[in-house]
């Protein structure tokens, strides 16, 4: 599976718009490119997924280039409750790893009134 | 729709004691997880079973965790014996069986382990 590397840390303040990138070099064609949160104590809860250009949903927007090798997880207007950790993850959509995720580190987001 | 349950939510052991985990999925979510989270990382898969045949178990310390799924609903979990480096949260998570959704995991609030 494709190994990602995302910034450890970032900070941001009340109604700016928060952009985590993650580099993703090796991805493979099959794969797509997910993200979650995850709140102290609390299990990690999906935000989106995608495959190639933009997705977005009630909560993010994720932009993918055209290469792949990158993504960008964009947070509209971020409150004190954004704060928590953001995991990328790329993983196939078929075949016999189907489901199986790998977790990074993460990035922990601050969000500071 | 009830989300992934998971008890006990907290479990404190001696080293070499044993403990055991439970997981009840979503109903309907042929797939099921169990991840260990040690303090500062990401989670791990452990073990990921469909239905109630085992998909992968390679990261797994079969020596000391065994996990069952029996009748392809509820799982448990077990350590035995518990080394103190098991110290961490474990959750269970369940998806759907496809191939887009099953990224779509729903985790349960987890069982935090603490081995001394």
């Amino acid at each position: 599976l494709a190994k990602t590397t995302q910034p450890i840390s970032m900070d941001s303040y009340e109604g700016q718009e928060v952009n985590i990138t993650c580099s993703h070099n090796n991805i493979a064609t099959n794969d797509y490119i997910t993200w979650y949160q995850q709140f102290p104590s609390q299990g990690p809860r999906f935000i989106i997924q995608g495959y190639k250009t933009k997705v977005t949903n009630e909560v993010a927007s994720l932009f993918i280039p055209a290469d792949r090798k990158s993504s960008t997880l964009s947070l509209p207007r971020v409150s004190l409750s954004d704060t928590a950790v953001y995991y990328c993850l790329v993983g196939e959509g078929r075949g016999s790893t189907l489901g199986r995720l790998y977790f990074g580190r993460g990035t922990q987001l601050t969000v500071w009134p | 729709e009830a989300g992934v349950a998971q008890s006990p939510r907290y479990k404190i052991i001696e080293k070499r004691q044993s403990v055991a985990f439970w997981c009840n999925p979503i109903s309907g979510h042929a797939t099921l997880y169990w991840y260990q989270q040690i303090l500062g990382q990401g989670p791990k898969l452990l073990i990921q079973f469909q239905n109630n045949g085992v998909v992968d178990d390679s990261q797994l310390p079969k020596d000391r965790f065994s996990a069952e799924r029996l009748k392809g609903v509820d799982s448990t979990l077990k350590i035995q014996p518990a080394k103190l480096e098991d110290s961490a949260v474990y959750l269970c998570a369940s998806s759907l069986d496809s191939d887009r959704s099953s990224y779509e995991q729903y985790f349960g609030p987890g069982t935090r382990l603490t081995v001394t």
